[in-house]
């Protein structure tokens, strides 16, 4: 099956740093989603991009599934923002969707 | 966004009693729903799909006598853990697609299970 990596596993940075996050698929994908895990468990969508760029406030994604990598940019991070973020891609028909390792990132005052 | 909701958040059982999870769509309807499973510390890992009106699919490794999923009707899909073990201690997430855009995943709160 797929196989996802995200890097770096841990980030630790101090708030309003920027950061960038990558995720890489082991084959082509036609469905690729970022979600934030909050403290409670929650998973919160942030993106949903098989390819392209996007951009939310102080979040943006870019997709190039031709080379099989994601990137998640977070700027000015805040403490809100701590949590484990994932990406999560699919490659069957919007079926199932296999997850990431997972980036830890804890952001300080 | 679609929303999906689960319950109940949290759970304690003894060894060897059953405990029901529920997933329901609450603003859209769910043919196929997904139901995924994460150890502390871990990535989510997905058990299984269930679909409407037939028997749901396992992933590998998943005992399908131990995880019993019915999915009744078009917003409601249950997880049943049988004879629950203390290794069955685990944080539960359903998900379903939404609408718009097709492709993309909506998660339930999540249900922690923890077997005594």
């Amino acid at each position: 099956g797929i196989q996802v990596e995200q890097s770096p596993p841990d980030l630790i940075l101090q708030e309003g740093a920027n950061s960038t996050l990558r995720c890489n698929f082991s084959d082509s994908v036609n469905n690729l989603q970022w979600f934030h895990q909050n403290p409670w468990g929650q998973l919160i969508n942030l993106f949903y991009i098989p390819s392209g760029t996007k951009q939310n406030g102080r979040l943006s994604a870019t997709t190039v599934a031709t080379e099989r990598y994601s990137l998640l940019y977070i700027s000015s991070s805040q403490t809100t923002d701590s949590g484990v973020y994932f990406c999560a891609v699919g490659n069957t028909g919007f079926q199932k969707l296999v997850f990431g390792t997972g980036t830890r990132l804890l952001v300080s005052p | 966004g679609a929303v999906v909701s689960q319950h109940p958040s949290r759970v304690i059982c003894k060894s060897g009693t059953s405990v029901k999870i529920e997933c329901r769509s609450l603003d859209f309807q769910a043919t196929t729903m997904f139901w995924y499973r994460q150890f502390p510390k871990q990535s989510l890992m997905l058990m299984a799909t269930s679909n409407e009106g037939s028997k749901a699919t396992y992933e590998q490794g998943v005992e399908k006598d131990k995880f019993l999923i019915n999915h009744a009707s078009l917003t409601l899909s249950t997880l049943t853990v049988t004879s629950a073990h203390p290794e069955d201690s685990s944080f539960y997430i359903c998900s379903a697609r939404g609408g718009r855009p097709a492709g993309e995943l909506f998660f339930g709160e999540g249900s922690r299970l923890t077997v005594l």
